[in-house]
């Protein structure tokens, strides 16, 4: 069945590392999304890929980076500059570079948690 | 700017009652506005979606919602909830390339 792969579930980072979230989509989608959801906050975007080798950063981008260098890969690092990390990782992708009108969907999250 | 508003950020209700969840939008372009539902610990799940055409749009699990242009609206109701229907339910709507998010509403549903 196609979907989205997110990698870890649970995943631990100790104050001052950098640590990568994946994610892999086999729906040949286009577009990619990485989100951060905090309770009582909903879903915020931190980057967004539309197409491979080009990306943009979202609302909260700031000590976050991503790469895309396959279509069906978008990993997240969460960077030592992230001061707050602790927080729900939600990976999506939509059909289409344009993005308008179409529906995401969704991986199963990954959550990291400080040591 | 684009934002959705949704106005409950809690609804309790008992199994078999009728539910509703309030969503508005302030879009100065045409939208394209969507439900998800998220149970614990898990993704986002696309519930209905509304594109264009019928303003009543059914979606999955007994779900609707109806789109109501003058008064910028997109309420999701279910004539009768069941214990499994307890989740975080987000509104938003398609603005350029990225979807705006409503901040939830957690429905508990009570035997």
């Amino acid at each position: 069945d196609g979907g989205i792969t997110q990698s870890p579930k649970y995943l631990f980072r100790k104050e001052g590392q950098n640590v990568t979230l994946s994610c892999e989509q086999n729906l040949n989608h286009d577009a990619m999304y990485w989100y951060r959801q905090d309770p009582g906050q909903g879903l915020r975007l931190i980057y967004y890929s539309q197409i491979v080798n080009d990306f943009q950063k979202g609302d909260i981008a700031e000590g976050y980076s991503v790469s895309r260098e396959k279509k069906e890969s978008f990993p997240l690092t969460v960077t030592s500059a992230q001061k707050n990390p602790t927080a729900f990782y939600l990976c999506a992708s939509s059909i289409g570079t344009s993005g308008v009108g179409q529906p995401q969907h969704f991986g199963d999250g990954t959550r990291l948690s400080i040591l | 700017a684009q934002s959705v508003t949704q106005l409950d950020s809690q609804v309790p209700v008992f199994e078999e009652a009728p539910v509703e969840l309030r969503c508005n939008y302030s879009s100065s372009v045409s939208v394209y506005l969507f439900w998800y539902v998220q149970y614990p610990n898990q993704g986002l799940q696309l519930l209905l979606k509304y594109l264009s055409g019928s303003t009543l749009v059914k979606g999955i699990n007994g779900f609707e919602a109806e789109f109501n242009k003058s008064q910028t609206s997109f309420h999701l109701r279910k004539p009768s909830v069941h214990i499994s229907d307890t989740a975080e339910y987000f509104c938003a709507v398609s603005v350029q390339r990225k979807l705006i998010w409503g901040l939830g509403t957690s429905l508990a549903v009570n035997p």
